[in-house]
């Protein structure tokens, strides 16, 4: 059964600061996903990476693949109020099931 | 407009006592989903439904039945409720693709006493 592990769990900022949150996998990853859950609402999808190496950028947020598509990371520069939430990375199978990590729980004071 | 909602926001229910929580997506899309977040916020899939045949069935107690009467709705029967049932439930939809996106709902609160 693969696992994900999201580091760290928890993380409060100040407004301004960047921050770098991490996804491994026990195994490697089918398709990538990163999603943000705001408080009182379902998870919305930020990004899917398929290829090793891969990155994609929205806006503040930079998404990276590793190589081996064992991992990826978020990064998120000069972080806002509004980016406060829970950071899910998730792999995606071939019937559409969803594997999700535990979250990480981000707190962007103003 | 409202992709994908759930009824009810919030349910709390004793032990033992059957109940269901509704799913419609106007998405027009061809698959849904049952997700359940516990209290640590981790999420795992439950059931998945493509155009109104299951395709996905975790290791889920048989108390637990989804139903869907048509491909825009698929809701979820719980039986025999227990204390262990308490998280929020999600539905989400996508297309046919795997890769497609999935859009989730805003989540049913359950609260068994």
């Amino acid at each position: 059964t693969q696992l994900l592990e999201q580091s760290p769990q928890f993380l409060s900022i100040q407004e301004g600061e960047n921050l770098t949150v991490y996804c491994n996998s026990s195994s490697v990853f089918s398709s990538l996903q990163w999603y943000r859950q705001e408080p009182g609402e379902g998870p919305v999808l930020l990004v899917t990476v398929v290829t090793g190496g891969e990155v994609k950028k929205l806006k503040r947020l930079t998404f990276q693949f590793g190589d081996a598509r064992k991992d990826s990371s978020l990064h998120i520069t000069a972080a806002q109020p509004g980016d406060t939430g829970l950071y899910l990375c998730a792999d995606i199978s071939n019937t559409g099931k969803l594997i999700f990590g535990q979250g990480t729980t981000l707190q962007v004071k103003p | 407009d409202t992709a994908v909602s759930q009824t009810p926001k919030y349910l709390v229910t004793q032990m033992g006592n059957d109940k269901s929580i509704k799913c419609e997506q106007n998405l027009g899309h061809d698959t849904m989903y049952w997700y359940k977040q516990d209290s640590k916020k981790f999420l795992k899939i439950m059931f998945s439904y493509n155009n109104k045949e299951l395709i996905i069935n975790e290791t889920v107690p048989n108390r637990f039945s989804p139903k869907s009467p048509d491909k825009a709705h698929l809701n979820l029967h719980i039986n025999s409720l227990e204390l262990g049932d308490s998280a929020v439930y999600f539905c989400a939809s996508s297309q046919a693709g795997y890769t497609d996106t999935q859009y989730f709902g805003p989540g049913t609160r359950l609260t068994v006493l």
